[in-house]
């Protein structure tokens, strides 16, 4: 069974710099996504960026970039220039592409930004 | 404005009630997915649907049920036999089920009393 890691329950970041937010997983598979989401106050969630794990091209979405690192079964999320509106909790996910529940997304438990002004 | 519906926001029920949550879309998406967040937690999946009138049971299904009838439809009824339905569920659909990013729909807070 795959299993997603989030170490850090809770960061802060002031307003306009650089926070990392750490994820790790557990899997057999070779071939699955990743995702990160997040949920804020109004507890929507919101797809921040997606990554094919066949891809050693790390993805980039504006002001959000990953560190995808397939070995280590690490998938970090950077965030730049941080903005009040970054505020929420974020979900980083799994999902494999092929056999049993192909499509099913496994979360892990959440980190709380907070960006202070 | 295209996009998932649920409805109502929030919900509440007395103990040994049935209960059926509504999520709608019109996205034209084949996948629907049903999901259950309680405080502190990810999210755990509860159902899930490929195409109309098919569904599979996700990681949590016991005490619940769903119905496919139409490909915009989806709804989730929390039955008595779930021993504990407070939580808040969240309803996605994807293009298709295999690698399709899944988007999310606002959510319902239910809660029995």
């Amino acid at each position: 069974a795959q299993t997603v890691t989030q170490s850090q329950p809770e960061m802060s970041v002031q307003e306009a710099e650089t926070v990392t937010l750490s994820c790790t997983y557990d899997t057999s598979e070779s071939n699955y996504y990743l995702f990160w989401y997040k949920q804020p106050p109004s507890r929507q969630m919101i797809l921040v960026i997606r990554q094919e794990a066949y891809k050693q091209q790390n993805a980039t979405e504006n002001r959000f970039s990953v560190n995808f690192q397939k070995a280590a079964k690490s998938f970090s999320l950077k965030i730049s220039d941080s903005q009040l509106g970054d505020t929420a909790m974020y979900f980083c996910a799994f999902m494999k592409r092929y056999g049993g529940s192909q499509g099913n997304l496994i979360f892990g438990k959440g980190t709380k930004l907070s960006v202070k002004p | 404005d295209g996009g998932i519906t649920q409805s109502p926001k929030y919900l509440f029920r007395k103990e040994g009630q049935n209960v059926t949550l509504s999520c709608e879309q019109n996205l034209n998406h084949d996948a629907m997915y049903w999901y259950r967040q309680d405080p502190g937690q990810g999210l755990r999946l509860i159902y899930y649907s490929q195409i109309v009138n098919d569904f599979q049971k996700g990681d949590i299904a016991e005490g619940y049920s769903v119905s496919r009838e139409k490909k915009e439809s989806f709804p989730l009824t929390v039955t008595s036999a779930q021993k504990n339905p407070t939580a808040f569920y969240l309803c996605a659909s994807s293009i298709q089920g295999t690698f399709d990013t899944q988007y999310f729909g606002p959510g319902t807070r239910l809660t029995v009393l």
